[in-house]
């Protein structure tokens, strides 16, 4: 199956600065990717859908402005948390949709664990 | 928001039982799909239904579809303690948006 590579796997960053996750697909293309955010013991939670070429589309209750969102390849995708508080500390987590064969099928990064201090 | 809603919320059974996890959704869907997510990590795909198949198998799983009940369920038959983990289903309404359910923590015991 297709690989989504997402880096780094876990960061711990002071309170107040920024936090930049990347998420590539690594033998395809994609030109959607989601990003989730999932806090310990529930489940995965939309934050906003990422295309390729244009502005992210967020989900209700998620600010633009913490959490921003760059796709600017067909194989890469970048979260960027600012100005990250403690409350921001959860497992972030992209997922690129499959083509070819693969097609509707997501294919998921490793996840990154942000510890904000 | 969340699509899916799983039960049970947790299961634990003894290896070599067969285990089964149910999800039930609100919205028409495309296609539903069964992920497992060990402890801290990410997620792997095991399955993928399509809104006109009612039944599909791979391997040990079998996945079922009824969407006039808008649910579908999850069997792992002959357990192992490595098939511990959480499993989520997700439906895809459309191209853009793939939304999960609250999962079900399955532990086998050896």
């Amino acid at each position: 199956g297709a690989v989504v590579s997402q880096h780094p796997s876990w960061v711990i960053c002071k309170s107040g600065t920024s936090v930049k996750i990347e998420c590539r697909s690594l033998d395809f293309q994609a030109t959607t990717m989601f990003w989730y955010r999932q806090f310990p013991k529930q489940s995965l939670m939309l934050m906003a859908t990422s295309n390729e070429g244009s502005k992210a589309t967020y989900e209700q209750g998620v600010e633009k402005d913490k959490f921003l969102i760059n796709h600017a390849s067909l194989t890469l995708s970048t979260l960027t948390v600012t100005s990250a508080h403690p409350e921001d500390s959860s497992f972030y987590i992209c997922s690129a949709r499959g083509t070819g064969r693969n097609t509707g099928e997501l294919f998921f990064g490793e996840g990154s664990r942000l510890t904000v201090l | 928001s969340q699509q899916g809603e799983e039960d049970p919320q947790a299961l634990s059974i003894q290896e070599g039982e067969n285990a089964t996890m149910n999800c039930s959704y609100k919205t028409s869907i495309n296609n539903l799909q069964w992920y497992r997510q060990n402890s801290g990590r990410g997620l792997v795909h095991l399955i993928l239904i399509r809104s006109n198949e009612r039944e599909k198998h791979s391997g040990r799983l079998r996945v079922t579809l009824d969407t006039s009940k808008k649910s579908s369920s999850l069997l792992i038959t002959a357990s192992r303690a490595a098939d511990t983990a959480s499993y989520f289903c997700a439906t895809d309404g459309g191209y853009q948006k793939v939304t999960f359910g609250t999962g079900t923590k399955l532990q086998v015991i050896p």
